[in-house]
């Protein structure tokens, strides 16, 4: 079992919809990643968190240490958000342990 | 504004060739790191650094090794490389307040 799990690992859907993805993890972190990464390969950071929620325009990041467990949230979602989404957490040092990515396609 | 630049984005090199990738990151980071990246399986890391002339094994180092001359530049060398490498290769730079920045990858072919 992979130490982080991210679900769904497909996700299609139409313009203005809201979008959840979800990351789930089993070993003890100092922060939690959300990424993204565009056809081409580079990959930004989004959002950086170690409790609570954080918010950058239409996109809601959450997180809850007790059960381990994080979500991105997209609202109003548009194509140009298309891309892979993944979740990282921090375990010891500078580490980072990947999910595999959620391909996230919204359709005009 | 640029903060870390993976030398090139995309290499063909043959099998047995020497390859060098280079990252470079302007932020004054003491941690860097090599992923590469295949479908099905994420992002897996090679090696990382945590200061100038250091390094540390990942979870994949075989076949590579690193070199940390400068704090600003860590490099990712394929000593003999083989079709099993071809890949993505992406750069981390990590700041101690936790923030994380990638380069834009290189896709390497090893044919």
């Amino acid at each position: 079992k992979n130490e982080v799990e991210q679900s769904p690992q497909n996700l299609t859907a139409q313009e203005g919809e809201f979008i959840t993805i979800n990351c789930s993890y089993s070993v003890g972190i100092s922060a939690l990643h959300w990424l993204q990464q565009h056809p081409g390969g580079g990959i930004v950071s989004l959002f950086m968190l170690s409790s609570g929620k954080k918010k950058h325009g239409r996109l809601i990041a959450t997180i809850n240490i007790q059960e381990k467990h994080s979500s991105l949230h997209i609202t109003a979602s548009h194509p140009r958000d298309s891309a892979v989404y993944i979740c990282a957490v921090r375990t010891s040092g500078s580490r980072l342990t990947f999910g595999e990515g959620t391909q996230l396609t919204v359709n005009p | 504004d640029v903060k870390v630049t993976q030398s090139s984005r995309y290499l063909v090199k043959r099998t047995g060739e020497k390859v060098f990738l280079e990252c470079v990151q302007d932020m004054d980071h003491e941690n860097m790191f090599w992923y590469r990246q295949d479908p099905g399986l994420g992002l897996r890391l090679i090696y990382f650094s945590y200061d100038v002339k250091m390094k540390e094994k990942g979870d994949i180092p075989e076949g590579y090794s690193v070199s940390r001359e400068k704090k600003e530049r860590f490099s990712l060398i394929l000593e003999s490389a083989s079709t099993n490498q071809t890949s993505m290769y992406l750069c981390a730079s990590v700041g101690n307040i936790n923030e994380a920045f990638f380069g834009q990858g290189t896709r390497l072919t090893v044919v």
